[in-house]
């Protein structure tokens, strides 16, 4: 069984669209996250979500939004791509207690 | 912010030989994590560290949490080439997320 999944895996798209990634996670993990990995491989923490609280890092443009419909989703909908949005996004899982992630396959998106 | 820094960023080794990479914290640690990434791969966690001055081995791996909880080191000794990935520390920061280092890139050539 998948821990946590992401869909789609590529996403290639224009500048301008709105585009959207999905996460499930099958851990039962009280709190999810998305990670933006540049071709650096930099590692950045983009959101945590439980169902109580959304954290959203200073640096993530107000274009970038999460949602979650229950516990076991988080969701990245991303409005007005631009070109340096291109970077693999990684969904994440974890209980808040102990921080130890669990990471989806991830999604490479890459914006023309 | 807090801020993970990790050396070197890229390490290209024979295989056999041994490799060791560092993390250091500009703030102190409750914790610190390690986490693999293969090629292509998603990061997959490999430990966690708590108390000061730990050192815990996994077969060819060896962690260690210093002394003044704000630094920890990886060292792979005689690397495989299944050893290849980036390796990445982690800690705590505020608000409840994980600050991670900016990787080791390690590469074994055969």
């Amino acid at each position: 069984d998948t821990a946590v999944s992401q869909t789609p895996k590529y996403l290639v798209t224009q500048m301008g669209n709105d585009k959207s990634i999905k996460c499930e996670q099958n851990l039962g993990h009280d709190t999810m996250y998305w990670y933006k990995q540049d071709s650096k491989k930099f590692l950045k923490i983009m959101f945590s979500y439980n169902n109580k609280e959304l954290i959203i890092n200073e640096t993530v443009p107000n274009r970038f939004s999460p949602k979650s419909p229950d516990k076991a989703h988080l969701n990245l909908h991303i409005n007005s791509l631009e070109l340096g949005d291109s970077a693999v996004y990684f969904c994440a899982s974890s209980q808040v207690r102990t921080y130890e992630q669990y990471f989806g396959p991830g999604t490479r998106l890459t914006v023309t | 912010g807090q801020q993970v820094m990790q050396i070197p960023q890229y390490q290209h080794v024979q295989e056999g030989e041994d490799f060791t990479t560092y993390c250091n914290s500009s703030t102190t640690l409750s914790n610190i994590q390690w986490y693999k990434q293969r090629p292509g791969g998603h990061p997959v966690f490999l430990i966690q560290l708590v108390k000061s001055g730990e050192v815990k081995k996994q077969k060819r791996l060896t962690f260690q949490f210093g002394e003044a909880k704000k630094n920890s080191s990886l060292h792979i000794t005689a690397t495989q080439t299944t050893d290849v990935g980036t390796y990445f520390c982690a800690g705590p920061g505020s608000a409840r997320q994980l600050t991670f280092g900016s990787g080791t890139q390690l590469t074994v050539l055969p």
